[in-house]
């Protein structure tokens, strides 16, 4: 069974950049398949950040393009997001998870992290 | 972008019977572009149903979806106390993909 795990701090402050990795296990990054982050803010709906491949290859939310890293560490296993210049309208908590193309679909999700921006 | 509207924002049912739920794409969605997800507070969201009417892996058989075109509905024949949460639609176009706001199925 493919997992998922978010990790990174809980905690930032605002105009400072949030980081967080997913670990998978189970299912090796190289294979395939994309690869995406996803947050959901306090009392609201699901919101896609961006997506990368294991080639490295990416693409955005457009409204949120501007402020987003997305990268890969196939030799650990892993990726990464790094949102920077955040806002408590950044506060959500953040999901990781494997993407299919054609049909489009997430298969496998992490368990999430609340992030929450505040001084 | 293509923005999913879900109705009812809320259902009150109880357990045993049925729930329909509906998303409303603001313009035409390819049926291979359309999923729906189970999900509780604390939890990882479940893949339900893929390419609009096809059942993921290990989903019981009284979630069925259906719909073409900007019309889409999750149908759970016989509500299971499990099946109690939100239910979300998502949709991928235009290299973005979107959810719906959400429908919270809540026990009656």
């Amino acid at each position: 069974q493919v997992q998922l795990q978010e990790s990174g701090p809980g905690l930032v402050k605002p105009s400072e950049t949030l980081s967080l990795t997913c670990v998978v296990s189970a299912y090796s990054i190289s294979s395939g398949y994309y690869w995406g982050w996803i947050r959901q803010p306090p009392g609201k709906g699901l919101e896609w950040i961006g997506s990368i491949y294991h080639s490295g290859s990416t693409y955005f939310n457009p409204s949120l393009k501007s402020r987003v890293t997305i990268s890969v560490d196939t030799s650990k296993n892993q990726f990464s997001l790094k949102l920077s210049s955040v806002t408590a309208a950044d506060t959500a908590v953040y999901y990781c998870a494997r993407h299919h193309s054609n049909p489009y679909y997430f298969d496998y999700w992490g368990q999430g992290i609340l992030v929450t921006v505040s001084s | 972008e293509i923005v999913l509207t879900q109705s009812p924002g809320t259902l009150s049912l109880s357990p045993g019977e049925r729930a329909t739920l509906s998303c409303r794409a603001s313009q035409s969605v390819s049926s291979g572009y359309l999923a729906w997800y189970h999900h509780k507070p604390g939890q990882a969201p479940r893949l339900l149903i893929y390419g609009a009417s096809s059942r993921a892996t290990g989903i019981p058989d009284r979630f069925s979806g259906s719909g073409s075109g900007t019309d889409f509905t999750l149908t759970i024949s016989r509500l299971d106390p499990e099946d109690f949460a939100v239910y979300y639609c998502q949709q991928y176009g235009s290299s973005l993909w979107t959810f719906g706001q959400g429908t919270k199925v809540e026990i009656k």
